[in-house]
Order: C-alpha cells, then sequence, then structure tokens
C-alpha cells in the first residue's frame, strides 16, 4: 500500500514570496491533515479535512495561509507572502475517517526555509 | 482540550527495557490514549493505542491506570535506531502534540 506523497521534499524561498505544497493522501482516506512542526516541537495542526470540507481550520493563519482539497482527494497548501518565521517542516497526515482514535499516517513533510 | 506531560527526554541503553510515563490529568471519558514515534527528518509514525488495562502489540506495550489520568509506554530490549521522539496523544475533538519525549539508547 502506497504511503502519504508530499512534494517537494525541501523548499528555500526568500520572505514575501509565495510556495506552495502538494499532498497525496492513502486512497480511499477520507480525512486529511496539514500539520507545520518548527524544529525542537510537536506538529501544531494547521488544518483537517473531511472528504473535501474543513473539519478545523483554528490554527491556520488565514491572512497569509490557504489550503484546499477540491476533490476530497489529494490537497495543496500555499503560503504568501512568507515570513522568516514559516520556516519549518510541513507534514500532510491522513486517516480513514475523523476521529481521535484514528491512526494519522504521515508523509515525510516539505522542508521549507524562508531567508 | 485534555493536555500531557512527558519526560523532555531520557536516555538508556541497548538490550534494556524502557519506559516512558505520559500524565493526563485532564482526560475526558471517550479519550483514547495514542503514542506516536518520530525519527529525524520523518513524519510521526503510530505505535500503540489504548483505551484502559493494558494493551501490546509487536513494537510495544501500553499500560493505564483505572483512573486514566497516566499512561506508561513500554519498549523492550530497545536498540540504537529506537532512539527517537515519542508523542503521547490524547483527545476528543482534536489531538494536541506536545514536545515529546527525546529517547536516546546508548551503545
Amino acid at each position: 500500500e502506497a504511503g502519504v506523497a508530499q512534494s517537494p521534499r525541501y523548499k528555500i524561498i526568500e520572505k514575501r514570496q509565495s510556495v506552495a505544497f502538494w499532498c497525496n493522501p492513502i486512497s480511499g482516506h477520507a480525512t486529511l491533515y496539514w500539520y507545520q512542526q518548527i524544529l525542537g516541537q510537536g506538529p501544531k495542526l494547521l488544518i483537517q479535512f473531511q472528504n473535501n470540507g474543513v473539519v478545523d481550520d483554528s490554527q491556520l493563519p488565514k491572512d497569509r495561509f490557504s489550503a484546499e482539497r477540491l476533490k476530497g482527494v489529494d490537497s495543496t497548501l500555499k503560503i504568501q507572502p512568507a515570513k522568516l518565521e514559516d520556516s519549518a517542516v510541513y507534514l500532510c497526515a491522513s486517516s480513514l475517517d475523523h476521529g481521535t482514535e484514528e491512526t494519522q499516517y504521515f508523509g515525510p513533510g516539505t522542508r521549507l526555509l524562508v531567508l | 482540550l485534555a493536555k500531557t506531560t512527558q519526560p523532555i527526554s531520557m536516555d538508556s541503553y541497548e538490550g534494556q527495557e524502557v519506559n516512558i510515563t505520559c500524565s493526563h490529568n485532564n482526560i475526558a471519558t471517550n479519550d483514547y490514549i495514542t503514542w506516536y514515534q518520530q525519527f529525524p527528518s520523518q513524519g510521526p509514525r503510530f505505535i500503540i493505542q489504548g483505551y484502559k488495562t493494558k494493551v501490546t502489540n509487536e513494537v510495544a506495550s501500553l499500560f493505564i491506570p483505572a483512573d486514566r489520568k497516566s499512561s506508561t509506554l513500554s519498549l523492550p530490549r530497545v536498540s540504537l535506531s529506537d532512539t527517537a521522539v515519542y508523542y503521547c496523544l490524547v483527545g476528543e475533538n482534536q489531538l494536541i502534540w506536545g514536545a515529546g519525549t527525546k529517547l536516546i539508547i546508548k551503545p
């Protein structure tokens, strides 16, 4: 079974530029998560989708971050414009269904460096 | 939202049993307790999950006392490859990820 795919693996941009990350979840998984993980910290949930609807985006900085999952399968996360403090690893995860008892399967992450 | 408290770091040696305890005093009735493992430059990986008493799988055991206010992840006979960050998670609507426990296994 293929895992969660993410691209790119690494990205370096200058502040005020825009960047987009792509995620393809495990086939059949209805729930998709985007996390931000700053070095030395645990993952922080940015947004959670159930199929193509948003379940939770309370911690998404909506002035600069946006995400979509138009067909309920793959998803993109965009930052525009980027700030220095956005330097982090962006993790995508998926699970069969929503619910905190569901196992989340994580992709390898995209490491973003903002200069 | 239930929060967890776990040691920032732990050291042990190859072949030893390692126990990592997590405190979750405000756990809700319906909350499960879930542990994830994260290696450097990788996403977290599910280890084990339980609701009460003891759960065991091929990787670890999870001990949960009757009051469920804490839990202990037990890793039997650790090896160098078990060096990782271990996260304890509880939550009814959303899982809150703390900084985890950085476990270092020495030869």
